[in-house]
């Protein structure tokens, strides 16, 4: 079957750094996707993992162990833009490689 | 490059109406994709199409049905609209390493 869990909600502050974990349980496995989603928008790429290790794009940063069926997306520096729900998302090997997502983090960043 | 486009941005339709969501895209991708995200929960997997001609049921395919002529075009279809199918539509494209999505058609049926 198909599992992901990261946690509902996280608060963090201007400047402060936040790791957002994700654990996943799917058949198939291709690699694991971050997207960000402001409110009442659609889902913008974030990074994407097909190897054991750490991604670094900028600000973000993607991690990936497929061998504990886990990932974390780490944001630097944080800036009040950055509130949004961020959704993990495995890619099956199945369904055309559709993506399988949570219910995604919502991320709340204050002043 | 308009990338990925779907029409109407929103929509309300009676109980036992039908419509069709379009989308669109330019990328010359062969993976197309919908999903709809119910208010506070994750996007689910409706339908999918790997060619033009070529389409497979997702995760929660019954009340719509899709078609791929051709490689630019993955219409979606509600045929007799119940108020369950009120959702935000999306649909998306991939090719490789990342998948992009439309902006998105806000239905509301009652």
């Amino acid at each position: 079957g198909q599992n992901i869990d990261q946690p509902t909600e996280m608060t963090a502050t201007e400047g402060a750094i936040v790791q957002i974990n994700c654990t996943y349980q799917t058949s198939g496995f291709n690699g694991l996707f971050w997207y960000q989603q402001h409110a009442g928008e659609a889902p913008t790429f974030l990074s994407y993992n097909v190897l054991d290790g750490l991604e670094e794009k900028g600000r973000f940063s993607s991690f990936l162990s497929r061998s504990k069926g886990y990932s974390y997306l780490l944001l630097k520096e944080l800036q009040m833009k950055d509130s949004a729900s961020y959704l993990c998302a495995p890619e099956a090997n199945q369904a055309g490689t559709a993506l399988i997502f949570g219910k995604g983090t919502t991320l709340s960043v204050s002043s | 490059n308009a990338g990925v486009t779907q029409t109407p941005k929103f929509r309300i339709l009676k109980i036992g109406q039908s419509m069709t969501l379009q989308c669109t895209q330019d990328m010359n991708h062969n993976y197309m994709y919908w999903y709809r995200q119910d208010p506070g929960m994750g996007l689910k997997l409706i339908y999918y199409s790997v060619g033009a001609g070529i389409t497979d049921k997702g995760e929660v395919p019954n009340g719509y049905n899709v078609s791929r002529s051709t490689t630019e075009d993955f219409p979606l279809r509600l045929e007799l609209a119940a108020p369950s199918q009120t959702s935000v539509y999306f649909c998306a494209t991939g090719q490789g390493y990342e998948q992009y999505f439309g902006p998105g058609t806000r239905l509301t049926v009652t």
